[in-house]
This record gives structure tokens, sequence and C-alpha cells, in this order.
């Protein structure tokens, strides 16, 4: 099956730096990545859809220049939270549509998540 | 209209029993409706999924009833086991890439 890692799986920085979480898809190739954010008990908030070659597509309420994303290949997008804070604490999740399937199956493929920790 | 409305919010079975989890919407234009199994700490799962040309699909011991009349759908889980234990998430989306909705959760504890 398909398979999406993120990387790290967890991070925990200070107050103020930058932090970047990357979302791959290993044996696929993925035009369309998608970001979530998850709160403790609660659903996957979508942040932005990810398009490889151009500008991310942001959710209403979340700053782009502070989640910046990038999608430079059909394999690899990442999501850096610029001067984070601790109100960013949060697992991020990242998911992939297969390119060779799009149209036929529908299916996203989510990474295992990363635990962001903001001290 | 963008919402996808999920009960209950958490759900106890006995092992062996059948949970049904149930999930409504309102946007017709949805085509696809997935649901996804998350453990604690782990990304989600893709379970089962259907589109609204058939009323229902069964894979193993999971199940998914579609209405379109009603815009409802639900999961059923037959044979419950403990190591179903996990939070339940209905989704819907329509094709051509577009961005998958997700509901509230439900999360299931089966005892043993």
């Amino acid at each position: 099956g398909a398979v999406v890692s993120q990387h790290p799986s967890w991070v925990i920085c200070k107050s103020g730096t930058s932090v970047k979480i990357e979302c791959r898809s290993l044996d696929f190739q993925a035009t369309t990545m998608f970001w979530y954010r998850q709160f403790p008990k609660q659903s996957l908030m979508l942040m932005a859809t990810s398009n490889e070659g151009s500008k991310a597509t942001y959710e209403q309420g979340v700053e782009k220049d502070k989640f910046l994303i990038n999608h430079a290949s059909l394999t690899l997008s990442t999501l850096t939270v610029t001067s984070a804070h601790p109100e960013d604490s949060s697992f991020y999740i990242c998911s992939a549509r297969d390119l060779g399937l799009a149209g036929v199956l529908d299916e996203q493929f989510f990474g295992p998540g990363t635990r962001l920790t903001v001290l | 209209q963008q919402q996808v409305k999920q009960s209950p919010q958490s759900l106890i079975v006995q092992k062996g029993g059948i949970s049904i989890i149930n999930c409504a919407y309102e946007n017709t234009a949805f085509d696809y409706f997935p649901w996804y199994q998350q453990f604690p700490g782990k990304g989600p799962a893709l379970l089962i999924a259907i589109r609204p040309d058939v009323s229902e699909k069964k894979e193993g011991r999971f199940t998914i009833s579609f209405n379109k009349s009603a815009k409802q759908f639900s999961l059923h889980i037959m044979d419950s086991q403990p190591g179903d234990s996990a939070t339940y998430f209905c989704a819907a989306s329509m094709g051509g890439g577009f961005k998958t909705i997700f509901g509230a959760g439900t999360r299931l504890f089966v005892k043993a």
C-alpha cells in the first residue's frame, strides 16, 4: 500500500524558534498533499492544501506567514512553523493523494503525524 | 453545508457486540465517503470507503451503510474486539482532489 512518512515524529523547541516538518510519499507521486492540525481529543482541522510547484492554499484563519508550506517535488512537502509559540503545540498530520490514481481512487494516505511541543 | 455531523461522541461496546457510528452530511456534491481509524499518537488510517451509487459495502467485520436520500451513512463493526478500541472519523469529499471534511470523531472502547 501507499506509504506516507513524516519527520520528525516529535519535536520540542523553544518559543520563538522555527520548526520544519517533512512529509514524504515513499512509493507514489503526489501532486496534492494536505496539512492538518489535531488538538487532543478533537478532529482533524485542515490547515492548507499543498500543490506541487505552486503556492499552497490556506484555510480561513490559518496564518500563511506563520505556517510556511513548500511542495518542491512530487514526493515531498514541508511545513515550517515560524516563530513558534506554546499555542502552536499540537499534532500535525500530512496526507497525500496518489497522482496515478487521481479520478479513480480518492483515497488520502496519511502520515504518522508529528507531535510539536513549544516550551 | 460543508459539515459532516458524527454521533455518538463516545461508545462503549462489549466484546463480540456490534459498534454503530452514524454520520450525516448536507452537501449533495460529496461523492466519496471514507471512514478512518486512529489510534492515540498515530495518523488516521483508511478503514473502508463508499460512493453514493451503492447502499452498502462490506469489508471483513466492517460495513458501511449509505442512505443517499437521507444524506446519512454509518459504520458497523461486527464482532467488536478490544483491538478495535480507537477513534473513528467519518469523512466526505468531492472527487478531483478536493479537500476532505471530517466528522468530529467517535471514541470507541470495546470491553473485554
